[in-house]
């Protein structure tokens, strides 16, 4: 069965740019999280979509957000890009009742110059 | 919220050696999960154990919930062993709560 898959998986952008990441999560589940890692901060999460809902945040500023589609299909948005937000966006998919085993995609590294 | 730490930041073995990676938590969780990160970036999964042990090959992880910290062994280390090693914990919801890593390196 097929992993997670995200896209793209490299982007390079200037400040001020805004971006969008996608993410397909294995076939049957139905939640996706995205997650942040950074040198300095680790590996930190954003938030968590089940059925087009965010059922979970974590502490991140409005410029990030994101949205799930009717197929569990998941993008995050990052407006206003900072020089900060360059970064490893990795994302996990579960089936979403709680406490699910969570799987990770292969990540997108956005560069912000 | 729950606090995840991880020990020994940096691991140095000879290809061969045994080694235990240590992951303490700070509340009870209902998920614990032990990861391997590969050198570009992606997070394999090596082991689902909110409690008890489990076996995989050369890998095995035991958690003892009630002390909150788990443990993972990795046997005749070899070289592809390599790499960063994470842990993360859940309390509630699809959070997970990673601890700052092990970094490890296998020398031949």
């Amino acid at each position: 069965k097929a992993g997670v898959t995200q896209t793209p998986r490299y982007l390079i952008k200037t400040r001020g740019q805004q971006v969008t990441l996608s993410c397909s999560p294995i076939s049957g589940h139905r939640s996706v999280s995205w997650y942040q890692q950074t040198p300095g901060q680790g590996l930190q999460f954003l938030f968590e979509y089940f059925s087009e809902t965010q059922r979970n945040k974590g502490n991140f500023p409005g410029r990030f957000s994101g949205r799930q589609f009717s197929n569990s299909r998941s993008e995050m948005n990052v407006s206003t890009l900072e020089l900060g937000d360059s970064a490893l966006y990795l994302c996990a998919s579960s089936f979403g009742t709680e406490n699910n085993e969570q799987f990770f995609g292969p990540g997108t590294r956005l560069t912000v110059l | 919220g729950i606090q995840v730490e991880q020990s020994p930041p940096d691991l140095i073995l000879q290809e061969g050696a045994n080694s235990t990676l240590r992951c303490n938590f700070s509340d009870s969780v209902n998920n614990l999960q032990w990861f391997h990160q590969n050198p570009w970036g992606q997070l394999i999964n090596l082991f689902y154990i909110p409690s008890g042990t489990k076996q995989n090959g050369r890998l095995s992880a035991t958690t003892v919930a009630t002390e909150r910290y788990s443990l993972l062994y990795i046997s005749s280390s070899q070289t592809t062993d390599s790499g960063v090693y994470f842990c993360a914990a859940m309390k509630y919801g699809n959070k997970l709560v990673f601890g700052a890593g092990t970094i490890l390196r296998v020398k031949s």
